[in-house]
């Protein structure tokens, strides 16, 4: 089964650009699926932040689409979601997953704040 | 876009009791619906996927069913280990929707 580990800065300063990336181990995202972020702030439920299929088709949550980009990485076998423009309600433990119910990474908290 | 509307958002059981949770898709998802649970400080853990197929490793005692709008997750049998926060999520298109969630606590 694979294995998806989240990385990138913990802390990102107000109007700055959040970018994390997502490494898949044990499976090829050339191989299929939608590979996706979820968030979710402090005591708060889980919100899809958007998808990206291994052709690079994207699928973002409206609420979010005008400051999220989704990329994809096939030779690296990695994902990367960058949030710009971030204040203080962006701040939250990010997940990547497998879509259609696969595996999650442990997630990691992303803190917006001066 | 799938909006999904779960009930209740609290839920107060004993061990032992059967607890249903019910999940309701905006338009219609076939089969398409991820049940989850997620305890304090971890990832949440898929339990049933295609609204009714459990998960490898996942008890006996949870069952999903429904198709098309409405869905349920069933547990026959409280357990102590049960206790937690349980979401649905839709993955009929590329999107994936969750449910706002549902506490299972303790009476």
């Amino acid at each position: 089964q694979e294995q998806l580990q989240e990385s990138g800065p913990g802390l990102v300063k107000p109007s700055e650009t959040l970018s994390l990336t997502c490494t898949v181990s044990g499976y090829s995202i050339r191989s299929g699926y939608y590979w996706g972020w979820i968030r979710q702030p402090p005591g708060k439920g889980l919100e899809w932040i958007g998808s990206i299929y291994h052709s690079g088709s994207t699928d973002y949550n409206p609420s979010l689409k005008s400051r999220v980009t989704i990329s994809v990485d096939t030779s690296k076998n990695q994902f990367s979601l960058r949030l710009n423009s971030v204040t203080a309600a962006d701040t939250a433990v990010y997940y990547c997953a497998r879509a259609a119910a696969g595996s999650w990474g442990q997630g990691t908290l992303v803190t917006v704040s001066s | 876009d799938i909006q999904m509307t779960q009930s209740p958002s609290t839920l107060s059981a004993s061990v032992g009791d059967r607890v249903t949770i019910t999940c309701r898709a905006s338009q219609s998802i076939s089969t398409w619906l991820a049940w989850f649970q997620q305890k304090p400080g971890k990832a949440p853990k898929v339990l049933i996927y295609k609204a009714s197929r459990l998960q490898s490793g996942v008890p006996s005692r949870f069952s999903g069913s429904g198709s098309e709008t409405e869905f349920t997750l069933t547990i026959s049998s409280l357990q102590p280990d049960d206790f937690a926060t349980y979401y649905c999520q839709q993955y009929n298109t590329s999107s994936g929707t969750f449910g706002q969630g549902t506490k299972l606590e303790i009476k």
